[in-house]
């Protein structure tokens, strides 16, 4: 079965410093992993996901298939970045397309 | 683009009443969309899958009869809390996926409606 780990559940960092979200998934086959983000009081929405290989708001995470990881990282924490964060894995084996995920991570990013 | 709105934002009701709860997607057609349960402070629960003109999909430990889900259109899913009750007092987000990108499972998340069961 499909499993996704965050194992902080909370991060605090100050401005300016690097900041790295762990995530680490269990999957049987190729997955596609996702990064969503929750700011306070809006709606759950995408931050990047790993088919695109592409940088939003100065995030990466790559996908790393020999430590079955998806880590999130930025090397210059903003105080705006600070939010929920919650990895998600979806599969063939994960029939209709279904999004699982971890338990999230809340980030604070401190002046 | 890729917009999902929810409609109530918030209801209260009272116990034993129904309450029904609307997913749209403003500028996409959504062949599938996606129920969850979200407790404060806690990680989304999926609830069902809801796949137009068919039945929706349910998880493990979820009612049907308690949780009635409609997809009559490729824009709108709508989820009925029948007899609810105080337990059933959550936040409840809706998702689609956009047929347009379907080669991707990148899903598109509601705000969220706040259900309070007194």
């Amino acid at each position: 079965a499909q499993r996704v780990t965050q194992p902080e559940k909370l991060l605090s960092v100050f401005k300016g410093a690097p900041v790295e979200l762990k995530c680490n998934y269990s999957y049987s086959g190729s997955p596609e992993l996702f990064w969503y983000v929750q700011y306070s009081r809006q709606r759950l929405q995408l931050l990047l996901r790993h088919i695109s290989r592409e940088s939003i708001k100065g995030f990466t995470a790559d996908l790393n298939k020999g430590e079955t990881s998806f880590h999130l990282k930025k090397p210059f924490a903003q105080e705006e970045d600070s939010a929920m964060y919650y990895c998600a894995l979806s599969g063939p084996e994960t029939s209709g397309s279904r999004l699982t995920f971890g338990e999230g991570t809340q980030l604070t990013v401190n002046p | 683009g890729a917009v999902v709105s929810q409609h109530p934002s918030w209801v209260i009701c009272k116990s034993g009443t129904s309450v029904k709860i609307e997913c749209r997607s403003l500028d996409f057609q959504a062949t599938t969309m996606f129920w969850y349960r979200q407790f404060p402070k806690q990680s989304l629960m999926l609830m069902a899958t809801s796949n137009e003109g068919s039945k929706a999909t349910y998880e493990q430990g979820v009612e049907k009869d308690k949780f009635l889900i409609n997809h009559a259109s490729l824009t709108l899913s709508t989820l009925t809390v029948t007899s609810a009750h105080p337990e059933d007092s959550s936040f409840y987000i809706c998702s689609a996926r956009d047929l347009e990108t379907s080669w991707t499972d990148t899903q598109y998340f509601g705000p969220g409606t706040r259900l309070t069961v007194l």
